[in-house]
């Protein structure tokens, strides 16, 4: 069965500070792996990442996959307090076109 | 395009009673996708649809519950009959017939059942 595991589950941290999230997968047949956010109701598209290595970057936010360790991070730099929300991580595979969801990180930036 | 539109956005509902959520996919996605969202079980999918047809119906977790497409604009995800347990957050999903392209997520419907 496929498996996304995201760490830590939830976060709080100080406005101006760089956090790291981490999403670990076993999936068959891989295909992508994405990001999304997820503030007060649906979740909205971050990323989504193939190729290992390449990094993908938005102002403040980036993420890389690492195929070889079946792992991606996304990474945000000077938090804000509009970044609290849930960060969900998903993989996607051949076998299907669902999405599969990590539990996702609860993240909360304090002034 | 108005994204994906689910109604209603609230549904208090008792016990026994049936319940019917609606969506509407972005026009031109031919996937549409059924997930719940739990704070124990985060978000699980329930079914997804192919160009109307029921592609995995594995998530759907028993008989009380039922899925249809009865055409590219519409889809309902039906409870009946509703146990408090059922009580989540349901959202719809829909996603474009390309290769690797993102879902795009509705605004999801809260579910109590009392």
């Amino acid at each position: 069965e496929d498996k996304v595991v995201q760490s830590p589950l939830s976060l709080v941290v100080h406005e101006g500070d760089t956090v790291t999230l981490n999403c670990s997968y076993e999936v068959t047949n891989f295909r992508s792996l994405l990001w999304y956010k997820q503030e007060k109701k649906a979740p909205t598209f971050l990323f989504m990442l193939t190729s290992s290595g390449i990094e993908k970057k938005s102002g403040r936010l980036s993420s890389i996959l690492d195929k070889k360790e079946l792992s991606s991070i996304l990474n945000i730099t000077a938090t804000q307090t509009g970044d609290s929300a849930i960060y969900l991580c998903a993989v996607g595979s051949n076998s299907g076109y669902a999405l599969n969801f990590g539990k996702g990180t609860s993240l909360l930036v304090t002034p | 395009d108005a994204g994906v539109i689910q109604s209603p956005r609230h549904e208090v509902t008792e016990m026994g009673q049936e319940v019917t959520l609606r969506c509407k996919p972005i026009s031109g996605h031919d996937y549409l996708f059924w997930y719940r969202q739990t704070m124990m079980r985060g978000l699980e999918l329930l079914i997804y649809f192919n160009n109307n047809v029921p592609i995995d119906d594995s998530g759907m977790p028993e008989d009380r519950f039922s899925a249809k497409m009865p055409n590219a604009s519409f889809s309902t995800l039906k409870i009946q009959p509703s146990e408090p347990r059922d009580s989540a957050v349901y959202f719809c999903a829909s996603r474009a017939p390309l290769f690797n392209t993102e879902a795009f997520f509705g605004q999801g419907t809260r579910l109590t059942v009392v």
